[in-house]
């Protein structure tokens, strides 16, 4: 089955830093979802994105279809953007399938 | 805004116990889907439901069973919960009308269950 690998697995930031979330995937995908888990476990959609570009406030992600991967930007980072960050494919079917997630830690 | 809602944030059970999980959407969707999360292991698919009274086995269907009674509500089962299905359960939604690519397959989340069972 598909492959979907994420890193870094951990990152540490100071408030206000930027910093850049990678997704690599083996196959070609229908889907392509980027979501935030809060601290109470409440997975929340950041961005749709099976190809192109998209942004939403501080937050941007781009997918790159051809070559297989997808970035999520976070711009200006405050306390509030940590948490684990999940990317999920779909290829086809209904199935999702999760990266192990980047748990990002920003600290005051 | 899709909403979709679980029974319980926290719930626990004694091993043995027949335990009902339940999850509700209120957008109308054909597809609803439940997981387990656990350390070291991410999400993985139980079941999922793409129309009323339909279901097909995830990954880990083991242990579990659905029920889809009504469009808007997806119900796990644990027959007889035991140790090892402590974890946090997620429910999820998504538009899916032709099975295949486009825009309506975006999957929404509800808030999770942590489940324990002693």
């Amino acid at each position: 089955g598909i492959q979907v690998e994420q890193s870094p697995p951990d990152l540490i930031l100071q408030e206000g830093a930027n910093s850049t979330l990678r997704c690599n995937f083996s196959d070609s995908v229908n889907n392509l979802q980027w979501f935030h888990q809060n601290p109470w476990g409440q997975l929340i959609n950041l961005f749709y994105i099976p190809s192109g570009t998209k942004q939403n406030g501080r937050l941007s992600a781009t997918t790159v279809a051809t070559e297989r991967y997808s970035l999520l930007y976070i711009s200006s980072s405050q306390t509030t953007d940590s948490g684990v960050y999940f990317c999920a494919v779909r290829r086809y079917g209904n199935k999702l399938v999760f990266g192990a997630g980047t748990i990002l830690r920003v600290k005051s | 805004d899709v909403k979709v809602t679980q029974s319980s944030r926290y719930l626990v059970k004694r091993t043995g116990e027949k335990v009902f999980l339940e999850c509700v959407q209120d957008m109308d969707h054909e597809n609803m889907f439940w997981y387990r999360q656990d350390p070291g292991l991410g999400l993985r698919l139980i079941y999922f439901s793409y129309d009323v009274k339909m279901k097909e086995k995830g990954d880990i269907p083991e242990g579990y069973s659905v029920s889809r009674e009504k469009k808007e509500r997806f119900s796990l089962i644990l027959e007889s919960a035991s140790t090892n299905q402590t974890s946090m359960y997620l429910c999820a939604s998504s538009l899916d009308p032709f099975r295949g690519g486009g825009s309506y397959n975006e999957q929404f989340f509800g808030p999770g269950t942590r489940l324990t069972v002693l």
